[in-house]
């Protein structure tokens, strides 16, 4: 059964801190990894998307793959309150299947 | 954002009673889903469209039937509902497969009593 895994959390950080968040997938033919976020209530938002091992900076955002050891993770810089949330690892592994993991809630303490 | 509209955004219904969710997308992609999220779960693929009347099974795709007779609707049917399929239901689209994310709708709240 091909897998995703992420910490269920919460995981609480103070506001203006880096929040990391981590995903490990079991396939090793996984070619795209997707980080989405979810506010409570609401549907699945992208906010990242990295193809090739290392990192990939978006605003506040960065995405770091690594293939070999099989984790995707997020870094969040300068946290903010409207952060929280719940983030979503997703793993193409092939043909139509993407897998998404259950996710992660992040908590941003004002 | 991307064009996806579901209908209806809440329903609750009764065991045994016939239920469709309808997605229409104005994006024009070709490829469109159907998951359901349930708590400790994720989002579990229950069918998938390619195409115009091209469909296939996802992971939990027992007690649910879909269609697609035009490229902007996918339909999700659940012929006789059942409490165990009370969950919220989402409808993603994509233009490929390969490196493409998908894109979600707002939801459907579906509870069966």
């Amino acid at each position: 059964q091909k897998e995703v895994e992420q910490n269920s959390g919460p995981l609480s950080v103070p506001e203006g801190a880096i929040a990391s968040l981590n995903c490990t997938y079991s396939d090793r033919g996984s070619q795209s990894f997707f980080w989405y976020r979810q506010y409570s209530g609401k549907s699945p938002e992208l906010i990242m998307f990295i193809y090739s091992n290392g990192d990939k900076e978006d605003g506040r955002f960065t995405a770091q793959l690594n293939k070999a050891s099989q984790y995707v993770s997020l870094l969040i810089r300068d946290s903010q309150p409207s952060d929280s949330a719940t983030y979503l690892c997703a793993v193409h592994t092939g043909g139509f299947k993407t897998i998404f993991g259950a996710g992660t809630r992040l908590f941003v303490k004002a | 954002d991307a064009g996806i509209t579901q209908s209806p955004r809440h329903k609750v219904t009764e065991t045994g009673t016939p239920v469709t969710l309808r997605c229409h997308q104005t994006e024009n992609h070709r490829y469109m889903y159907w998951y359901r999220q349930d708590p400790g779960h994720g989002l579990r693929l229950i069918h998938y469209s390619y195409g115009v009347k091209d469909t296939d099974k996802g992971e939990v795709s027992d007690g649910y039937s879909v269609s697609r007779s035009k490229t902007e609707d996918f339909l999700l049917t659940l012929e006789s509902a059942t409490s165990s399929q009370t969950s919220v239901y989402f409808c993603a689209i994509s233009p490929g497969v390969s490196n493409q994310p998908q894109h979600f709708g707002d939801g459907t709240r579906l509870s069966i009593l």
